[in-house]
């Protein structure tokens, strides 16, 4: 057990919908990390927030956004969905102390989106 | 531009035997070298770190050998059993940034067979 959750587990879109994808993190851990994954290929980082601001960016463009909050939950909204998008999605997070660094990573068993 | 090389893809080893998966990373700027371990239907899990001032780092049956030199590190199984069938991930990342994102290798899929 990792403490991160995720939900949901499994979703199915159409392409140019939005979708909204949620986690929720152990107590303390105030820095969380979303990472797409798909079909047989490694993470790739999309963006990391601390103490509800984000403080870093991967190669992915703005219809890609996150939101934290205070009680160590957090958002990844994806919109105008692309067939592309299809992944395995990824919450991590870990106690960070200033900037969010140090700690192990904790990540979630993810929410797979499918879009048609 | 992919930073972090993985190979090989698949991997079959015989129960009691010795599994090694290789990276190759690019960016010199790295310093902190994971390999996480991930389960069908699970997340990603850490098994073991290395930082480039050691070149090898021993965990009961798992050991990371870095060679800072030739930008590559290996993550050695040893005594393979069933249960480490998995896929294993290397990693890398700059800790010195409060950003500290990780850039994943392609995934090695590991069968150990009785």
């Amino acid at each position: 057990e990792t403490g991160v959750t995720q939900s949901p587990t499994h979703l199915i879109k159409t392409r140019g919908q939005q979708v909204t994808l949620r986690c929720s993190s152990q107590s303390g851990h105030n820095t969380v990390s979303w990472y797409q994954q798909a079909l047989g290929q490694g993470p790739q980082f999309i963006f990391q927030y601390y103490r509800e601001e984000e403080n870093g960016r991967g190669n992915f463009p703005p219809r890609f956004s996150g939101l934290q909050f205070p009680n160590y939950s957090s958002e990844l909204n994806v919109n105008a969905l692309e067939l592309d998008d299809s992944a395995l999605y990824l919450c991590a997070s870990r106690p960070g102390t200033s900037g969010g660094r140090g700690g192990e990573l904790f990540f979630g068993e993810g929410s797979r989106l499918t879009v048609l | 531009q992919q930073q972090v090389k993985q190979s090989p893809q698949s991997l079959i080893v015989q129960k009691g035997g010795i599994s090694i998966i290789n990276c190759a990373y690019e960016n010199t700027a790295f310093d902190y070298f994971p390999w996480y371990q991930q389960f069908p239907g699970k997340g990603p899990a850490l098994l073991i770190a290395i930082r480039p001032d050691v070149s090898e780092k021993k965990e009961g049956r798992f050991t990371i050998s870095f060679n800072k030199s030739a930008k590559q590190f290996s993550l050695h199984i040893m005594d393979s059993q069933p249960g480490d069938s998995a896929t294993y991930f290397c990693a890398a990342s700059i800790r010195g940034f409060g950003n500290e994102k990780l850039t994943f290798g392609t995934g090695t899929r590991l069968t150990i067979i009785p």
